[in-house]
């Protein structure tokens, strides 16, 4: 199994340009998520999906999209990037199947928005 | 709402020296808590969990117990080696919830 996988490994965008971060994950896991991680302030939720077509927003979701059309990818849009956004992004996917699961975080994204 | 809060780092040691990193918590009802742990240029990977009070999760030589009555779970290990350098991270999930919540991250350099 690959787990969870995220392209690219890094990104630099100009203020306004648009862009897709992709996440997949082969574990077949209906839960699936993005976090940004800013110095000083640990991982932050963006949106999370519990399964194929089901999505919803977690803590900081202005200025991303998230759609979910199959159980495997998870993508992120950032429709036009703002230096805000400069940051390092994680995927996690997890079975969701009670208390405890764990949750399995690719190798991350690390956008420069300039 | 849930928060975690977790020491200010770095944290530097010596090898084979004791390691404790406080966590307490605040949230509703009766959340699973983690440590999570992040080695240079990767992802963050389960190191050790609680799913209930006075349980203890152990992994790798680290433990860390959960008390309700402290709203804590603390992470310790006895004796540190060069290969534990890393940035730890403590995190509670609400519920039968996978939303996780995470504290700001404790950095351990451990030296020879």
């Amino acid at each position: 199994n690959a787990g969870v996988t995220q392209t690219p490994k890094f990104q630099v965008l100009k203020t306004g340009q648009s862009m897709t971060l992709q996440c997949a994950q082969d574990m077949n896991h209906e839960y699936m998520s993005w976090y940004r991680q800013d110095p000083g302030m640990g991982l932050r939720l963006i949106h999370y999906s519990v399964g194929a077509g089901i999505t919803d927003q977690g803590e900081v979701p202005n200025g991303y999209n998230v759609s979910r059309s199959t159980t495997e990818d998870f993508p992120l849009r950032l429709l036009s990037a703002a230096p805000s956004q400069t940051s390092v992004y994680f995927c996690a996917s997890s079975y969701d199947r009670g208390r405890g699961a764990e949750q399995y975080f690719g190798p991350g994204t690390r956008l420069t928005v300039t | 709402g849930d928060s975690v809060t977790q020491m200010e780092g770095p944290v530097t040691l010596s090898e084979e020296a004791f390691l404790t990193i406080n966590c307490t918590y605040t949230a509703t009802g009766y959340p699973s808590l983690f440590w999570y742990v992040q080695y240079p240029g990767e992802g963050l990977q389960l190191l050790l969990k609680a799913t209930k009070a006075d349980d203890k999760g152990s992994n790798k030589g680290f433990e860390a117990t959960y008390r309700k009555e402290t709203t804590s779970f603390h992470l310790e290990k006895g004796s540190v080696q060069v290969s534990d350098s890393a940035v730890y991270f403590c995190a509670l999930a609400p519920g039968t919830a996978s939303k996780l919540t995470f504290g700001t991250g404790t950095r351990l350099q451990v030296t020879l």
